[in-house]
């Protein structure tokens, strides 16, 4: 059971918005800045979005992410297919431990 | 830009030993805290282990804690796990991964991964 809670799944049509929750508590999202992973089938994670709300270089302004309190949320706008993937939310926790979502399976309709 | 790649998975009994590798490649390795973090098949990512980047402090997830052990060389710009004591639910891919800014879960750079397989 992961300590950081995503929904399982998330769906949308080309061209929609979509968003993906991450709750966790105030000695891990609350406290510390929250990461987002997109993995690939048979591949390893790419950093999506660190900080909170901040994009790596060659990352498309499609996805943003945002944090208020305990909870963070991934959001992608203009949906394509080649955004099917698996997405997860990580954060530090202050029992010195690393935290992870159990990952949301975006499916593109 | 940074490499890293993972090696020394395999099948071992359960009970048994294993120690994965990672070498690092096109960056300071050296002035990075590293990571493990892991993936049974058809799961979700979990975080194993980290080492500051002089390897003088070591974090464990509590499902690994007293069996593995994370290890650096920065002679070699290599980072370890020794896996002992293993078990069934050990089995998946590991990854190794740099993180861009201490203590704060920022991946920017993973290897592909090597394959444990824990079974009798």
């Amino acid at each position: 059971q992961s300590v950081l809670t995503q929904p399982p799944s998330a769906s949308g049509t080309p061209g929609q918005r979509v968003a993906i929750s991450c709750s966790g508590s105030s000695s891990n999202v609350g406290n510390n800045a929250v990461n987002w992973y997109q993995q690939f089938p048979g591949t390893a994670p790419k950093l999506l979005i660190y900080n909170n709300d901040q994009r790596p270089a060659g990352v498309s302004d499609r996805f943003s992410g945002s944090k208020s309190g305990t909870s963070a949320s991934l959001a992608i706008s203009g949906l394509q297919s080649e955004d099917e993937a698996d997405y997860y939310c990580a954060a530090w926790d202050d029992s010195m431990r690393g935290m992870f979502g159990g990952g949301t399976k975006l499916t593109v309709l | 830009q940074g490499q890293l790649v993972e090696s020394g998975g395999d099948v071992v009994q359960p009970g048994g030993s294993l120690r994965l590798s990672c070498v690092s490649s096109g960056f300071n390795f050296r002035g990075f805290a590293m990571h493990w973090v892991r993936q049974a098949p058809g799961k979700g990512l979990e975080w194993v282990a980290d080492i500051w980047f002089d390897g003088s402090k070591k974090y464990y997830a509590d499902s690994v804690k007293g069996r593995f052990t994370i290890s650096r060389d920065n002679l070699k710009d290599t980072l370890y796990l020794q896996m002992n004591r293993l078990r069934a639910e050990d089995t998946g891919f590991y990854y190794c991964a740099r993180e861009a800014r201490w203590q704060q879960l920022e991946f920017d750079f993973w290897g592909q991964g090597t394959l444990v397989a824990v079974s009798s």
